[in-house]
């Protein structure tokens, strides 16, 4: 949901496992929200969106899920590799501009 | 298709000097978004302007001003540099407003202040 000065949470996974990193958004009113992962020193990068009235959506190795009942989004990763190391980040858009979670860290160990 | 640019990348500055950052978006896109990412805060939204005209604003002083030019471009200024104003400083492009489409970020402009 909205960010808040709040700790990193991480997630560490060995190569070739699965990944799930959640958020709880905040407003029901949400209606768009987007993942992103962003690496050290670089800007956000978008990975995959969802509108509100589906509850999945795959792309390619990552798929999101919404429930919208208890206002919990997922971005599931297959496979992790190194390269999927990063903060990843949701965002939420309610009230014309999005909104952002503070990010799990997830580290890929080879 | 280019992605979003951002210059400079990096800024050093000393407190009570001023800066201006420019943010050129993706081809075809209208609305700019300017964030500030901090490790404490996450990323806060600044402002945002569609054609020329700011459209939202978020919860930031009035030493924060924006501008976006005919041709999307946008630039963000800030005056009087405090020191809590060192942060990444992020612009992201989308073809619509109001959060209602993707939005694409730039790399960032590093502003140390001193």
């Amino acid at each position: 949901g909205e960010s808040v000065g709040l700790h990193l949470p991480t997630l560490s996974v060995q190569e070739g496992d699965n990944s799930i990193i959640n958020c709880a958004y905040s407003n029901s009113a949400s209606d768009y929200f987007i993942w992103y992962k962003q690496e050290s020193g670089k800007g956000p990068q978008f990975i995959i969106d969802i509108r509100s009235n589906m509850d999945k959506r795959q792309g390619q190795r990552v798929t999101v899920l919404l429930n919208k009942t208890v206002k919990h989004l997922s971005l599931q990763i297959a496979a992790t590799q190194p390269g999927d190391s990063a903060v990843y980040f949701c965002a939420e858009s309610h009230f014309n501009k999005f909104y952002f979670g503070s990010g799990t860290k997830l580290n890929v160990k080879p | 298709k280019a992605g979003v640019t951002q210059t400079p990348r990096y800024l050093i500055k000393t407190r009570g000097q001023q800066v201006t950052l420019s943010c050129s978006p993706i081809s075809g896109h209208r609305s700019v978004s300017w964030y500030q990412q901090t490790p404490g805060q996450g990323l806060q939204f600044l402002f945002e302007y569609f054609s020329e005209t700011q459209r939202n604003k978020g919860n930031f002083p009035g030493r924060f001003s924006g501008r976006q030019f005919s041709n999307s471009r946008s630039e963000m200024n800030v005056s009087t540099l405090e020191l809590g104003d060192s942060a990444l400083y992020l612009c992201a492009s989308s073809l619509e407003a109001g959060g209602a489409d993707t939005q694409y970020f730039g790399p960032g402009t590093r502003l140390t202040v001193l």
